[in-house]
């Protein structure tokens, strides 16, 4: 199966940095999706972002599907970033299940 | 964005009990739901695809019959633990992908304690 790799798997930040998370996958894809997982376990959704670049706020998102990898920007970070990010993939066809990394945890200090 | 709701939020029962799980799309139709599970500190580890009309797709290594999967109707699908064990503690969380995108989303979880 799809292979997705994430790194760093933890990242400490001070609030106000800027960071950069990625995501590696194996095959060609036609969904990927960041998400974050609050403390209180709930997914939620950042960007579907199969291709190009996209940005919402303090957070943008850019993937190149020719290259396998994806990169989420997230900048003048906040102590409500915290949490783990991840990153979920599905290949080309009719299944739609998702393929998850192992994520990065985020750990955003005052 | 789409909205997927779960019920019981967090469940404690006694091994040897089963225990459902509701898994709902509030403002969708989803014909395919999924059900993953978490252990602290992991990723999502997908147990199934929950088919409307249809029985569900187990992954490998997982038991059909300890963890019995309903899809009734285009908004819910339900995950039934039967005689639950202290190992079976766990989060659990579905999620449906909405029909024009794709793009998945998500219910807050059921943490699951088996005493």
């Amino acid at each position: 199966g799809i292979q997705v790799e994430q790194s760093p798997p933890d990242l400490i930040l001070q609030e106000g940095a800027n960071s950069t998370l990625r995501c590696n996958f194996s095959d060609s894809v036609n969904n990927l999706q960041w998400f974050h997982q609050n403390p209180w376990g709930q997914l939620i959704n950042l960007f579907y972002i199969p291709s190009g670049t996209k940005q919402n706020g303090r957070l943008s998102a850019t993937t190149v599907a020719t290259e396998r990898y994806s990169l989420l920007y997230i900048s003048s970070s906040q102590t409500t970033d915290s949490g783990v990010y991840f990153c979920a993939v599905k290949r080309g066809g009719s299944n739609y299940k998702l393929t998850f990394g192992k994520g990065t945890l985020l750990t955003v200090n005052p | 964005g789409a909205v997927v709701s779960q019920h019981p939020s967090r469940v404690i029962c006694k091994s040897g009990t089963s225990v459902k799980i509701e898994c709902r799309s509030l403002d969708f139709q989803a014909t395919t739901m999924f059900w993953y599970r978490q252990f602290p500190k992991q990723s999502l580890m997908l147990m199934a695809t929950s088919n409307e009309g249809s029985k569900a797709t187990y992954e490998q290594g997982v038991e059909k019959d300890k963890f019995l999967i309903n899809h009734a109707s285009l908004t819910l699908s339900t995950l039934t633990v039967t005689s639950a064990h202290p190992e079976d503690s766990s989060f659990y969380i579905c999620s449906a992908p909405t029909r024009r995108t794709y793009e998945q989303y998500f219910g807050p979880g059921t943490r699951l304690t088996v005493t």
